[in-house]
């Protein structure tokens, strides 16, 4: 069976710091990934998303970059970490018409 | 980026009451998801939907793709504890593309 794992699950970090969030699935291959944001009490925003090794799109400007070194990694970075980047990050792997599978998320608190 | 419109933001109701939600966009999907997120994990889907007109149940829980593919909703019915949340909608404009546009949530509060 498929499963998405991410971690850290909170992550509590000071302004100007580094960021590095992974995310890996398990059974399946070549899978779409996805890293979305929310910010408290919000809705999901899409940062990026990948179709497949090396390859990222990024939906909106910001701090904030992807990578894909193997096909069932994805990883969300910054070099140097601002206040707004505080929020839950959700990696989410797409099947198509039945949507995404989320990862349990990891809580950023940037202080 | 684009998210759908979806309401209430927010509701309060009585255990063993029904509850009504629904998400709207401006253009036409070909896919509705429903998801419901608990607090501290990633949201779960409940129910997919992929023609006009189509209702779906899962358990308590009734989804409906308006008729005229712009619109979806979400009911539950007698209502318990444990249904507390936050409901997003996502839709997908046509099969082949590779996301989902969410809505803004519905937080659900489920009073004993």
């Amino acid at each position: 069976s498929q499963t998405i794992h991410q971690w850290p699950a909170t992550l509590v970090q000071p302004v100007g710091s580094p960021l590095s969030l992974e995310c890996t699935v398990e059974g399946t291959s070549n899978p779409n990934l996805y890293w979305y944001r929310q910010a408290a009490g919000r809705g999901l925003q899409l940062l990026f998303y990948s179709v497949g090794i090396g390859q990222i799109s990024s939906e909106v400007p910001q701090n904030l970059s992807a990578s894909r070194p193997q096909d069932r990694q994805f990883i969300l970075s910054s070099k140097k970490l601002l206040l707004s980047d505080s929020g839950f990050y959700l990696c989410a792997w797409f099947w198509g018409n039945y949507g995404y599978t989320f990862g349990s998320g990891t809580r950023l608190t940037v202080v | 980026g684009q998210q759908l419109n979806q309401s209430p933001q927010s509701m309060f109701i009585q255990e063993g009451e029904d509850v009504s939600m629904n998400c709207t966009s401006s253009s036409i999907f070909n896919t509705w998801l429903w998801y419901k997120q608990e607090p501290g994990e990633g949201p779960v889907l409940l129910i997919a939907l992929y023609k006009a007109g189509e209702l779906t149940s899962n358990g308590r829980l009734t989804a409906q793709f308006g008729i005229t593919r712009k619109d979806s909703f979400l009911n539950i019915s007698a209502s318990i504890p444990s249904d507390v949340g936050i409901y997003f909608c996502a839709g997908r404009h046509t099969s082949g593309t590779y996301k989902y546009i969410f809505g803004t949530g519905t937080r659900l509060k489920v009073l004993a």
